[in-house]
């Protein structure tokens, strides 16, 4: 299995700064139809569902702020809030979708300082 | 707008069975790969199965392969998962997803308790 490891596990920043969340897979997940990482990341607030937030490491979903922004290739890759605001304290996943069992990163705890 | 709406959650004996159900609405199902997805108390998210939108092609975790069983009702724009022989280590709230790759459009969940 790919293992998806985050860090930190959490993270407090301060209103308006920039928050950086890490994530690294056991392996390569490019994906050979389109020559593009086969990484997502979602938010998770408490008591809502999960929320997709990019697809292909970098690639916003529809309707999702553009302080949210991804990049990394290879094995290494991030997801970085440009201004952090009070609706973004959630926890965060990264997750690979190149091979079955598609697995999670543990998760990373962001708070506000 | 597409909502998702989950039924079919609560406490179930070791050993025991219990459906899951997903009834989507806003978007054609057929047109999507559907997925379960699940969190077991204070842990992280676990990929749990996905179906092609025609049904013909599924995976599985291995944790779960052989006792869970994903299908779908095009006709009815529903996904459902049976679940038996549940063991305690099942205990998780069980998000219906569409598609299988990244994942959007999550259901609210619904809690799977296996206790005895």
């Amino acid at each position: 299995d790919i293992v998806m490891t985050q860090s930190p596990d959490s993270l407090a920043v301060s209103l308006g700064e920039r928050a950086t969340i890490n994530c690294k897979s056991s392996q390569a997940v490019l994906h050979s139809s389109n020559n593009r990482d086969s990484i997502a990341w979602y938010q998770h607030r408490p008591g809502q569902p999960p929320k997709l937030l990019l697809s292909w490491a970098s690639t916003r979903d529809f309707g999702v702020p553009d302080r949210f922004s991804g990049s990394g290739s290879g094995t290494d890759f991030s997801l970085t809030i440009s201004s952090l605001q009070a609706e973004d304290v959630a926890i965060y996943y990264c997750q690979q979708y190149y091979l079955t069992p598609y697995t999670f990163g543990q998760g990373t705890r962001l708070d506000i300082k | 707008q597409v909502q998702t709406v989950q039924s079919g959650g609560g406490l179930v004996r070791p050993g025991g069975s219990l459906r899951l159900s997903c009834v989507v609405s806003g978007v054609t199902l057929r047109d999507f790969y559907m997925s379960w997805v699940r969190q077991a108390p204070g842990r992280g998210l676990e990929w749990v199965s996905y179906i092609s939108p025609t049904g013909d092609t599924v995976d599985y975790a291995d944790s779960v392969k052989g006792r869970f069983t994903i299908s779908r009702d095009n006709a009815k724009n529903s996904l459902s998962l049976q679940m038996n022989s549940l063991r305690v280590d099942d205990t998780a709230t069980y998000y219906c997803t569409r598609g299988h790759w990244a994942l959007d459009s999550w259901g609210q969940g619904t809690l799977v308790t296996v206790s005895s």
